[in-house]
C-alpha cells in the first residue's frame, strides 16, 4: 500500500487566496483525521471523519476552514480566505475502525506558507 | 487544562543513559494510549501503544500506564543519538467518538 498521500507537499500563497489541501487515506481505513502543526501550538486536531461522515469539527479554527470527504478515498481541507496565521504543516492521517483506536498512519504533510 | 499534557523540554540525556518522558491526560474515560516519535521535518510515527495498567516493553522502549493517576510514561533505555526527536503522547477516547488527541510533545536530545 502507498500509505496516506497528501498534496501539495508545499504551498506558498498570498493572503486572501483560497487554499485546498488534498488527502487520499489508506484503503480500508474507516477514520480520517486532519491535524495542523505549528511550533507554538503543537499538533492540533482540526476535524475527523468516520466512514466519510464528519464526527467532530470543534477544532476547526473558524468559518474560513472547511473539510469534506465525498468518498472513502478522498478528502479536502479548504481555507478561504487564507491568512498569514494559517501558515503551518497540515497532516492528514487515517486508521482502521478498531474499538481501541489502533495505529494512526500519517501522510507526509502539506507545508503551507501564507504571505 | 489541556486534554493531554507533556513537558516540552528539551530533555537532554547523555548517550547510553535512560530518557524518561511523562504525559498526563484529563479524560478518565480514555482507554488507549500511544507514543509517537517525530523527527524534524517528518511526520509522526508510532513507537508504542498501551491499553492496560502496568508496563509494556518493546526493545529499548518501555511504556508505563497508571489509569488511576491518569498518567502514562515512556522510558528509553541505552539512549542513542538517533533517538533525538520529539516524542508525542496521544490518547484515544472511544466515548468521545474514538477521538485521538495529542500532547504538545517532548523534545529529546541525546548527546554523544
Amino acid at each position: 500500500d502507498a500509505g496516506v498521500i497528501q498534496s501539495p507537499r508545499h504551498e506558498v500563497t498570498e493572503m486572501g487566496q483560497e487554499v485546498t489541501l488534498r488527502c487520499k487515506p489508506i484503503s480500508g481505513h474507516d477514520y480520517l483525521f486532519w491535524y495542523r502543526q505549528t511550533m507554538m501550538r503543537g499538533l492540533e486536531l482540526l476535524i475527523y471523519f468516520n466512514n466519510n461522515v464528519p464526527i467532530d469539527d470543534s477544532g476547526m479554527p473558524e468559518d474560513r476552514f472547511s473539510a469534506k470527504m465525498p468518498n472513502a478515498s478522498f478528502s479536502t481541507l479548504k481555507i478561504q480566505p487564507s491568512e498569514p496565521r494559517d501558515s503551518a504543516v497540515y497532516f492528514c492521517a487515517s486508521r482502521p475502525g478498531l474499538v481501541l483506536g489502533g495505529e494512526l498512519f500519517f501522510g507526509e504533510g502539506s507545508r503551507l506558507t501564507v504571505l | 487544562q489541556k486534554e493531554v499534557e507533556q513537558n516540552s523540554g528539551p530533555l537532554s540525556v547523555p548517550e547510553g543513559a535512560i530518557a524518561s518522558l511523562n504525559c498526563t491526560y484529563s479524560d478518565r474515560g480514555s482507554q488507549s494510549f500511544f507514543w509517537y516519535r517525530q523527527y524534524s521535518g517528518k511526520s509522526p510515527e508510532l513507537i508504542m501503544s498501551i491499553y492496560s495498567n502496568g508496563d509494556k516493553e518493546d526493545g529499548r522502549f518501555t511504556a508505563q500506564l497508571n489509569k488511576a493517576s491518569q498518567y502514562v510514561s515512556l522510558l528509553i533505555r541505552d539512549s542513542q543519538p538517533s533517538d533525538s526527536a520529539t516524542y508525542l503522547c496521544a490518547v484515544n477516547t472511544w466515548a468521545a467518538g474514538n477521538k485521538l488527541t495529542f500532547g504538545g510533545g517532548t523534545r529529546v536530545l541525546v548527546k554523544p
